[in-house]
């Protein structure tokens, strides 16, 4: 049964600094992974998406990696602002064609960016 | 390009009663899903749907059931609340399913009182 963990489950720095978000994930058969940021009380907007065969996707200020052999994916933030307060969470899509349309979810990771 | 639209954005319910949400999927996407997250927890897959048909379901009781249109747009249906059904529930489409990754609306937040 494939498992999500993201750790920490907080964390707060100043503005400024870089930090990285990481993610684990208990079986390497996935599809893609997906990075998703969510405001308090609001939905979840889509960062990053990278596929199984992908080893990094960068947007902006964020760049998210994906190991599938150890299981882990990290989404590294580049001087960080106040803006980026929020939940974020990744997300498997497992393999396999019994799986369509499942993401699988971690708890996420609160950020607070203190100016 | 329009995005996912979700109504209501709040609803409160009592025990027992029916609720049915509703999801405009974003143009272009032919596939839609529906998880339920509730408060600190990650979102839980409940189905998707894909021409009209369900064609994956996650952990969730019956009283869980869902419609997808010909427009794609989708309503889900909780029959006989409880509680714990108490929570966001948050619509997802896409095209494809899963290749190009999902996006997802603002949700409902759903009270059962």
């Amino acid at each position: 049964k494939q498992e999500v963990t993201q750790i920490p489950a907080a964390l707060s720095v100043p503005e400024g600094e870089n930090l990285v978000l990481n993610c684990s994930f208990t079986d390497s058969a996935i599809y893609n992974l997906q990075w998703f940021r969510q405001d308090p009380g609001k939905g979840l907007t889509s960062l990053l998406l990278i596929q199984s065969s992908q080893r990094e996707q960068t947007s902006g200020r964020l760049n998210a990696s994906l190991d599938k052999s150890s299981g882990r994916s990290t989404l590294y933030i580049a001087a960080s602002q106040p803006g980026d307060s929020a939940t974020y969470l990744c997300a498997v899509s497992p393999g396999g064609s019994s799986n369509t349309g499942k993401l699988i979810f971690g708890q996420g990771t609160t950020l607070q960016v203190k100016p | 390009e329009t995005g996912v639209t979700q109504s209501p954005t709040h609803l409160i319910k009592t025990r027992g009663q029916q609720v049915t949400l509703r999801c405009s999927s974003q143009s272009g996407h032919n596939t839609v899903s529906w998880y339920q997250q509730a408060l600190g927890q990650g979102p839980q897959f409940i189905f998707q749907y894909y021409r009209e048909e369900e064609n994956g379901r996650g952990n969730f009781p019956p009283r869980f059931s869902g419609l997808q249109f010909p427009n794609y747009s989708s309503e889900l249906n909780v029959n006989a609340l409880e509680l714990d059904d108490s929570a966001l529930y948050l619509c997802a489409s896409s095209f494809q399913d899963r290749n190009y990754g999902y996006t997802f609306g603002s949700g409902t937040r759903l009270t059962v009182v």
